[in-house]
Order: C-alpha cells, then structure tokens, then sequence
C-alpha cells in the first residue's frame, strides 16, 4: 500500500534529550514537510524539502533539524535547544509544492 | 492580519441540515485552495481541492472559490453525525507557500 508511514506513534523526551521522528513515503513523493500542531492551533512548518539533499526553514525551525538524503526519507530531530517540544508533529508529502499535501499518522512528543 | 482565517467555532449544526465553512485569505495571488478534515488526534485528510472561481462538487460535498473577495467555502449537505471534527483550511499563496487556517471546529447534533 503507497502512504506515508510516521514512527513512533508516541514518543516521550527527558529533558536536555535529542530526538528523531521518523517518515516515510512510497508514493514517490518529490516534496516532504513537516509540521507542528499544538492544542487547539492549525498548522506551523517547521522545515520542508523540495528536492533530494535540498530542505528550507519554514517558520518555526529553531531548534530542530531535518535532513533528506533519500527521497523516499525525511527524519526530524528534535533537540534539546526546542524549550517547548510537546506537541503533535505531523509529516507530509506531496508530489511537488503547488499540489495538494497527504499526511502520515502522526507522532505525539511529549517532554517528561 | 491572518494570511488565512477561519471562525474557529464550534459550528453546531442538526443531522440532515447543511453546514457552511468559510475561509478568507489575504494574498490575492493565491492559486490553489484546498480543505482537509482532521478527526480529534488524528492527522488532516484532503477533502477537496479548488483552482478556479466558481463551485466544485464532490459527493455530499461543495466547494466554492471567490478570488475577487478572496473566500472559499465549503457545504456539506445531509450532515451526519460522522462529520464532526475540524475542517482546515489551506492556500497555496504567491509564493508558492502553503498556509494553513486554525480550523473550524465543527458538531452534527442527531
């Protein structure tokens, strides 16, 4: 089945902790993102790829960092410099940046 | 200014009855249009997807474009109780950026 698979589903982070979310595609997907949702809130970018090796800053990128070796792959690493990591992270591709986005599943992070 | 708004509700509206969804955004150059549905902890699935001014209907679902007045809206007729959840909005602006509203949350009342 093509899609778009995010591990782990949830994820737990001691303090001063780095962190890697995983995603990925098979739909042979060109562009990659990632976003942030916090309770109640829409949408943030944190970081998108248009292309293999290539990525931009969206516009919450401080403390994190991405990168895309394969196209197929796009791990997020959160870091310790994050200060307010807990939330709902979301990865999504789609197959250019003018069309429509498909997200995965999901990985809820939360800072104990 | 929000690049793209949305009420943030919730829209209580009765099972059978239709319920309208609007958006507005704030780049007049923007292309594309799109609405995604996101159930309580899960991940936003595309509903519909709009280019051009006018109405597009799919199923029990309709999506309107006004470039002039920059909105976009989206009905869905027959409500049913399986609706409820939060509908985004998103806009592909100028720039190629695609920028999402804070949703509207929305309840079928049997």
């Amino acid at each position: 089945d093509g899609g778009i698979t995010q591990s782990p589903k949830y994820l737990f982070r001691k303090e001063g902790q780095n962190v890697t979310l995983s995603c990925e595609q098979n739909l042979n997907h060109d562009a990659m993102y990632w976003y942030r949702q916090d309770p109640g809130q829409g949408l943030r970018l944190i970081y998108y790829s248009q292309i293999v090796n290539d990525f931009q800053k969206g516009d919450i990128a401080e403390g994190y960092s991405v990168s895309r070796e394969k196209k197929e792959s796009f791990p997020l690493t959160v870091t310790s410099a994050q200060k307010n990591p807990t939330a709902f992270y979301l990865c999504a591709s789609s197959p250019d940046i003018y069309t429509e986005a498909f997200f995965g599943q999901g990985t809820r992070l939360t800072v104990v | 200014q929000k690049e793209v708004e949305q009420n943030s509700g919730p829209l209580s509206v009765p099972e059978g009855a239709i319920a309208s969804l609007n958006c507005t955004y704030s780049d007049r150059g923007s292309q594309s249009f799109f609405w995604y549905r996101q159930y309580s902890g899960k991940s936003p699935e595309l509903i519909m997807f709009i280019y051009s001014n006018g109405d597009k209907e799919d199923g029990r679902f309709t999506a309107q474009l006004n470039k002039a007045s920059q909105y976009v809206s989206l009905l869905i007729r027959d409500s049913q109780p399986s609706d409820s959840a939060t509908y985004l909005c998103a806009v592909t602006n100028s720039n190629y950026q695609l920028i999402w509203g804070a949703g509207t949350k929305l309840i079928i009342k049997p």
